[in-house]
Order: C-alpha cells, then structure tokens, then sequence
C-alpha cells in the first residue's frame, strides 16, 4: 500500500531563518506530487506541483520554491523565511493521468510551521 | 476559472442532529467533486467523490450527490456523532491535463453530546 511521509511535524523558526520541508512517498512510482498551505482559519492554497523529477510548477509567486530530486521525494524550501509563511504545510500526491480527472489526491500529516 | 463555494461556519449540532453542508461549485467541462475531511492536527482525508452528473458518493454515513443543473454537492448526513466533528472540505478536479484540485475554504463542524 501507499504511504506519505512528511518531516518535520511541527517548526518554530525565526523570520530570515531558511526552511526545509520534506515530503516523500512509498508504494507507487513516478507520482504527481503537490505542496499546499494552509493559513489559519483559511482553505488549501496549491504552492507547487510537480509530475516528474526536476519538474516543478509554481502557482502563486512568493519567496517559497520546492525541488524533486528523487522520483518519490518533494522538498519545500525557503532562504528567508517571512511572518506570512506560517501556517500548515500539506503534501499530496496522485497517480498520474493527464486527461483523467478521476483520481484522488492523497495527503500527508502535514507539518505546522510557526515564523516568529 | 474553477472555484468551489462552501457555506461559512462553524456549524454547531447535537448529537443525532442532520447534517447538510452545502457546496456549490463553477468549472469548465465535466470535473469530478470530492468532499474530504480533517480532522484536528491532522491532514486531509478523502470522505467520499463522484465522478460524474447523478452519481451519489457515500461513505461513514455521508452523502452528496453530482447535481449538474444545480452545480452543487452538497453534503448530508442523517446522523452526526461528536467523532464527526472536523473541518470539511468540498473540491473538484477539472477535465483535462494533470489533476489540479480546487478547494473551498472549508466548513467547521462540531457536535456536541
């Protein structure tokens, strides 16, 4: 069966401090992978999405960006970290089919990150 | 574009008390609906889909039906138990290419004994 993995569960860093979050997936190969966040009290914001290795989309510009550098592992990362970027970080996947919008998207623990 | 409405919460019941969380939604094509559920500290967890107009996903006692003529899904259900209580995500996937969702902002329910 498929499982997803993300680390750490929970951060507390310093604003201007870096970030790196880390997502990564058993069980199925070659997966769609997706970073959300959710802001408290607030809905899922799609971040990146990626549907291969070294292939990443971003969907709202910001001072976040993700890499793929492994078939099954997406990293979340940051250089300087601002107040706005707390909140909850959700990692997702799907098994790819472009054109068959049947599919569901799978998510991780999530991890709560607090900028201070 | 795609955008999914929800009505706002919270939304406070009794044990026993029926449920009903309305969404309506707006896309392009034909797109598949999903209602998923977190619960609190936790990740998103699918509750139920349907894929196209008329068909009715259930799961763990919960409902909502494809309503083309209507664009909704709203969810229901005849019986909510305090475990029920959780943040409820309605969302759909549009036609075509890689399976971008588009997420309400979510309804919070909570049942009280």
């Amino acid at each position: 069966s498929q499982t997803i993995h993300q680390w750490p569960a929970t951060l507390v860093q310093p604003v201007g401090s870096p970030l790196s979050l880390e997502c990564t997936v058993e069980g199925t190969s070659n997966p769609n992978l997706y970073w959300y966040r959710q802001a408290a009290g607030r809905g899922l914001q799609l971040l990146f999405y990626s549907v291969g290795i070294g292939q990443i989309s971003s969907e709202v510009p910001q001072n976040l960006s993700a890499s793929r550098p492994q078939d099954r592992q997406f990293i979340l990362s940051s250089k300087k970290l601002l107040l706005s970027d707390s909140g909850f970080y959700l990692c997702a996947w799907s098994v790819p089919g472009a054109g068959v919008p049947t599919d569901t998207q799978y998510f991780g623990p999530g991890t709560r990150l607090t900028v201070l | 574009g795609n955008s999914v409405t929800q009505m706002e919460g919270p939304v406070t019941l009794s044990e026993e008390a029926f449920l009903t969380i309305n969404c309506t939604y707006t896309a392009t094509g034909y797109p598949s609906l999903f209602w998923y559920v977190q619960y609190p500290g936790e990740g998103l967890q699918l509750l139920l889909k349907a894929t196209k107009a008329d068909d009715k996903g259930s799961n763990k006692g919960f409902e909502a039906t494809y309503r083309k003529e209507t664009t909704s899904f709203h969810l229901e259900k005849g019986s909510v138990q305090v475990s029920d209580s959780a943040v409820y995500f309605c969302a759909l996937i549009r036609s075509g290419g890689y399976q971008k969702v588009t997420f309400g902002t979510g309804t919070k329910l909570q049942v009280i004994p």
